[in-house]
């Protein structure tokens, strides 16, 4: 599975739109690209995915670029409640028993911080 | 339709002894995982398995060892408890391999 790069920390005034970017640049065309959230000493949250078209749920809206090497969850009106580390996770198609299934799905992700 | 849920919530254990944890799901998954994860890190991936009866190993199984009897359930046991196993232990299920993942609350050890 591609390798994953995102930023340690953002910060986003409430109400604002919070846009969270990752690369992932040896992403793989059978591979997905999945955002998950850990809101603080709860156990993580899927938010979104998508493969090559950008995608939206009543959560939030992934991005992909053209190329597929990076892409940018939006959360378009970001609350108080909204603060957690963001994972973005990049992961074989389904029932494709990736070589490296047995590897870690979850770096170490951005924690984003509304502030009021 | 209570998803995945975990017991205990919080255990201490000394050096030497052993525990089991529990992982129950009720979405009719095939697929569960075990993850660990440490103080301001992310999760690392135990043990998975892939069908009732099926276990394989993650990236870091050592000290772990696994079982899936029944399809809804996934047991983490530690046979003989390290300081170095105190973490947060999150089960999570899928429907298919690897994709989108629930997640348990989690369990919180300590190992004194």
């Amino acid at each position: 599975d591609a390798k994953t790069t995102q930023p340690p920390s953002m910060d986003c005034a409430e109400g604002r739109a919070a846009n969270l970017p990752c690369n992932h640049s040896t992403i793989s065309g059978n591979e997905y690209v999945y955002w998950y959230r850990q809101i603080h000493s709860q156990g993580p949250q899927y938010i979104i995915h998508g493969l090559k078209n950008n995608e939206t749920n009543e959560m939030a809206s992934l991005i992909i670029t053209e190329d597929r090497k990076s892409s940018t969850l939006i959360l378009p009106h970001a609350t108080l409640r909204d603060t957690a580390v963001y994972y973005c996770i990049v992961r074989v198609a389904s029932g494709v028993l990736s070589t490296n299934a047995g590897k870690s799905t979850f770096g170490d992700g951005t924690t984003l911080t509304v502030k009021p | 339709n209570a998803g995945v849920t975990q017991t205990p919530k919080f255990r201490v254990l000394k050096t030497g002894q052993s525990m089991t944890l529990l992982c129950a799901q009720d979405m009719n998954h095939e697929y569960m995982y075990w993850y660990r994860q440490d103080p301001g890190m992310g999760l690392r991936l135990i043990h998975y398995s892939v069908g009732e009866g099926t276990t394989a190993k993650g990236e870091v199984p050592d000290g772990y060892n696994v079982s899936r009897l029944k399809k809804q359930n996934f047991l983490l046991g530690l046979e003989s408890a390290a300081p170095s196993q105190t973490s947060v232990y999150f089960c999570a299920s899928s429907y298919e391999f690897q994709e989108t993942q629930y997640f348990g609350p989690g369990t919180r050890l300590l190992v004194l």
